[in-house]
Order: structure tokens, then C-alpha cells, then sequence
């Protein structure tokens, strides 16, 4: 399987600081990079889709103002949750999925938990 | 409805038992199917990814898809405690959005 890390593994922050995440694709090119949070004992939740020098595609009711998104490469792309709250507190994973392949598996990061007091 | 159900468990067993784990969903479109495994606090780990209908054995685990009925498997033999972790099913139609649609995951624990 592909290797994606994620950097930091863990943040904590003040509230009102925006704090970014960076997700690298280490041994493919990742045309496509997905950003999912996760509360306790929940499922994976879909933010955005981001492509390669394109705009991401948010799900509905997640601010795309607040969680910034760049894809800047075929191997980074990078979520900014700006002025952070309590309430974004949640574990933050990518996953990155290489178009090359015939199926839609999506190889992810070990994710990032993010603290905001 | 959603899209994809899943038995969110907790499912507990003893170590050495065979483990089965399902998700029906709706969507027809469905073509691919795949599972993962989440450890606490990680990111999920593909185990096995499905096209279509029929069976694909790897080591100690198994997947099935019945695209008829609709329902996928996932089976553990042999299950060790080493497999106590969330298993999440997935599965998305082919080209359009190539995103995934995850069953809620269910919490296997396998005890010594």
C-alpha cells in the first residue's frame, strides 16, 4: 500500500489561532486528496476533495473560509483550520487516492489530533 | 436510510474464533468494495479492496461482496488479540467523485 504521513501528529492551540496540517504522499503521486475529521468513537466524517491546481470541493455545512485547503502538489496538499475553537477540537486524517489505479482505494495518513483550548 | 450500514458492535470474541463482519448497503452503483482497519487514535489501513462481486482471500482474512443482496464480508480466522481494533467497510461507484462511502465501523475485540 501507498505511504501518506501527516505532520503534526498532535496539536494544541489557543482559541482563536489557526493551526495547519500538512499531508504528503511519499511514494505515489496522490492526484486526488481527501480531508476527513473524526469525533470519539464516530466514523470518518468527509470535509473536501482537493485536486491537483484545483480549487477543493467542500461537503455540505463545512466552511471552506474556515478550513483552508491547499493542493499545491501532487504529493502535498495542506488544511488550515483558521481561528480556531473548541468546538474544531477532532482528529483530522487525508487520505490520498492515485488516479492511476483502476479501484477508488484511498491510503491515509495516521492523522493529526487537534486540541484547541 | 443510509447508504451504508454497518453493525457498530461492540463485538467481542475469543481469541482463535472465526469473525464475521458485514455492511449492507443501497446504492446499485456500488462497484467498489473495500475494508479497513482502524487502530485507536490511528488512521485506517486498507485491508482488502473488492471489485465487484465474489470472494479474495488474504492470509487469515476474507472479503465477499453479494452484489445481488447487496451485503459485504469481511472474515477473520484464527482471530488474534492483535486484531482488537474498528473495522470500517467502504465502497463508491465507479469514475464520478471517486469518493468513498464508509459504514459507521464496527469495535472487534478479540480477548486472550
Amino acid at each position: 500500500g501507498a505511504v501518506v504521513s501527516q505532520h503534526p501528529s498532535w496539536v494544541i492551540c489557543k482559541s482563536g489561532t489557526s493551526v495547519k496540517i500538512e499531508c504528503r504522499s511519499l511514494d505515489f503521486q496522490a492526484t486526488t486528496m481527501f480531508w476527513y475529521r473524526q469525533f470519539p468513537k464516530q466514523s470518518l466524517m468527509l470535509m473536501a476533495t482537493s485536486n491537483e491546481g484545483s480549487k477543493a470541493t467542500y461537503e455540505q455545512g463545512v466552511e471552506k473560509d474556515k478550513f483552508l485547503i491547499n493542493h499545491a502538489s501532487l504529493t502535498l496538499s495542506t488544511l488550515t483550520v483558521t481561528s480556531a475553537h473548541p468546538e474544531d477540537s477532532s482528529f483530522y486524517i487525508c487520505s490520498n487516492q492515485d488516479a492511476d489505479r483502476e479501484g477508488n482505494e484511498q491510503f491515509f495518513g495516521p492523522g493529526t489530533r487537534l486540541t484547541v483550548l | 436510510q443510509k447508504e451504508v450500514e454497518q453493525d457498530p458492535g461492540p463485538l467481542s470474541v475469543p481469541e482463535g474464533a472465526i469473525v464475521s463482519l458485514n455492511c449492507t448497503y443501497s446504492n446499485s452503483a456500488f462497484q467498489y468494495f473495500m475494508w479497513y482497519r482502524q487502530y485507536s487514535r490511528k488512521g485506517p489501513e486498507l485491508l482488502m479492496y473488492t471489485y465487484s462481486s465474489g470472494n479474495k482471500e488474504d492470509g487469515r482474512f476474507t472479503a465477499q461482496v453479494d452484489k445481488s443482496s447487496k451485503y459485504i464480508s469481511l472474515f477473520i480466522r484464527d482471530s488474534q488479540p492483535s486484531d482488537s481494533a474498528t473495522y470500517l467497510c467502504a465502497m463508491s461507484a465507479w469514475g464520478a467523485t471517486n469518493k468513498l462511502i464508509f459504514g459507521t465501523g464496527t469495535l472487534l475485540a478479540v480477548q486472550p
